[in-house]
């Protein structure tokens, strides 16, 4: 298994510009979720599936969308990067229920200018 | 909203002693705390959790304790190793397991 993998792994922006960030497990977990990750500030939840075709917000949602096709991709897309959305990505998966273990994927580190 | 926090933000100890961060969280609802451990340039790695029914748990140098009254949980690492140098991050979930809110870490440097 290859567990929770993301692309890219580095991206630079310029304000305004638009991109999808990749995220996939293969390990058939329901449970998928998006964080970013800042100095100081922990990882805090920006979308969440329960499963396909099923999402919803998190603590920061604002200028990201998402979508849930599969059991296996969630997509993070910002529409038009700010500098503010300069951060480490990263995007986790888990079974369904309390005390399932999340697995985190590597991180994108993104930097807008 | 729920809100967790966590100390200290730095801890730095002598190779052999232990380690001990604390954090609080503010929704009762909360009923399962996972400690992450983030090696430099990775994601985080669950290394030990804990449900609301359990007041402590332990797994070879690393216990967890939960005080539910007081909204209190506590990672501790005993006999701390150089490769224990890392930032380690508490969170409170609930809603089934797919909420998890994170403490913002705290960084600790095992010096040999």
């Amino acid at each position: 298994n290859a567990g929770v993998t993301q692309t890219p792994k580095f991206q630079v922006l310029k304000t305004g510009q638009s991109m999808t960030l990749q995220c996939a497990q293969d390990m058939n977990h329901e449970y998928m979720s998006w964080y970013r990750q800042d100095p100081g500030m922990g990882l805090r939840l920006i979308h969440y599936s329960v499963g396909a075709g099923i999402t919803d917000q998190g603590e920061v949602p604002n200028g990201y969308n998402v979508s849930r096709s599969t059991t296996e991709d969630f997509p993070l897309r910002l529409l038009s990067a700010a500098p503010s959305q300069t951060s480490v990505y990263f995007c986790a998966s888990s079974g369904r229920g309390v005390g399932e273990t999340q697995y985190f994927g590597p991180g994108t580190r993104l930097l807008v200018l | 909203g729920e809100n967790v926090e966590q100390h200290p933000s730095t801890l730095s100890v002598q190779e052999g002693d232990s380690a001990v961060i604390k954090c609080t969280y503010s929704d009762s609802a909360s009923n399962y705390f996972p400690w992450y451990k983030q090696e430099l340039g990775k994601g985080p790695q669950l290394i030990i959790d804990i449900r609301s029914n359990v007041g402590e748990k332990k797994d070879q140098r690393i216990a967890v304790t939960l005080n539910k009254t007081a909204k209190h949980f506590s990672l501790h690492i005993t006999e701390t190793q150089p490769e224990d140098s890392a930032v380690y991050f508490c969170a409170a979930s609930w809603d089934g397991g797919f909420k998890t809110i994170f403490g913002a870490g705290t960084r600790l440097f095992v010096k040999a």
